[in-house]
């Protein structure tokens, strides 16, 4: 059973659409994250939930919303896409957000915008 | 948190060499960890070591820690083709909530 699951794998879209990226992780985790790779492989988190409530927010657009129905569930909108949102979006999990745990990551989506 | 920053960019041998990759850090660490990421995957955690520990080993892997130099190095011993990834090291300090700021990582490939 994959442990951190996201869909779709692949998004290619236009600028200006609006479009939404999905992840689920069934390892019983409290805490879950987004993360962007850009093209020169840097790996930036963009935020972290725990529990359902927002526990890092790094600084970035607020074209971008992510919600979290329950713990187990951690979805990113993104509206008004633009060029530079292409990137590999990564999904991540922990047992409870703290310090010096192991982080469990999805297999990422693949975001074009044209 | 803070940002690693690994050595070299690429890294290129052939199969039962030894690998060796350098992690370089800013501020002081309570934990650092290695992770590797396959072409088109996710990353995977492969080991953590504490700012009191100064080697660790986990199979073929064997990760150092020099706090004084805030350095870390990664090695893989006798590598396989399927050793051939990128690495990411990821020095965890501060009071941030479980936050990682991951560098460019070391793409490694391991010639059959």
């Amino acid at each position: 059973d994959t442990a951190v699951s996201q869909t779709p794998k692949y998004l290619v879209t236009q600028m200006g659409n609006d479009k939404s990226i999905k992840c689920e992780q069934n390892l019983g985790h409290d805490t879950m994250y987004w993360y962007k790779q850009d093209s020169k492989k840097f790996l930036k988190i963009m935020f972290s939930y725990n529990n359902k409530e927002l526990i890092i927010n790094e600084t970035v657009p607020n074209r971008f919303s992510p919600k979290s129905p329950d713990k187990a569930h951690l979805n990113l909108h993104i509206n008004s896409l633009e060029l530079g949102d292409s990137a590999v979006y990564f999904c991540a999990s922990s047992l409870t957000g703290l310090q010096g745990e192991t982080q469990y990551f999805g297999p990422g989506t693949r975001l074009l915008v044209l | 948190s803070q940002q690693g920053e690994e050595d070299p960019q690429a890294l290129s041998i052939q199969e039962g060499e030894n690998a060796t990759m350098n992690c370089s850090y800013k501020t002081s660490i309570n934990n650092l960890q290695w992770y590797r990421q396959n072409s088109g995957r996710g990353l995977v955690h492969l080991i953590l070591i504490r700012s009191n520990e100064r080697e660790k080993h986990s199979g073929r892997l064997r990760v150092t820690l020099d706090t004084s130099k805030k350095s870390s190095s990664l090695l893989i011993t006798a590598s396989r083709a399927a050793d051939t990834a990128s690495y990411f090291c990821a020095p965890d300090g501060g009071t941030s909530y479980g936050k990682l700021t991951f560098g460019q990582g070391t793409i490694l490939t391991v010639h059959p």
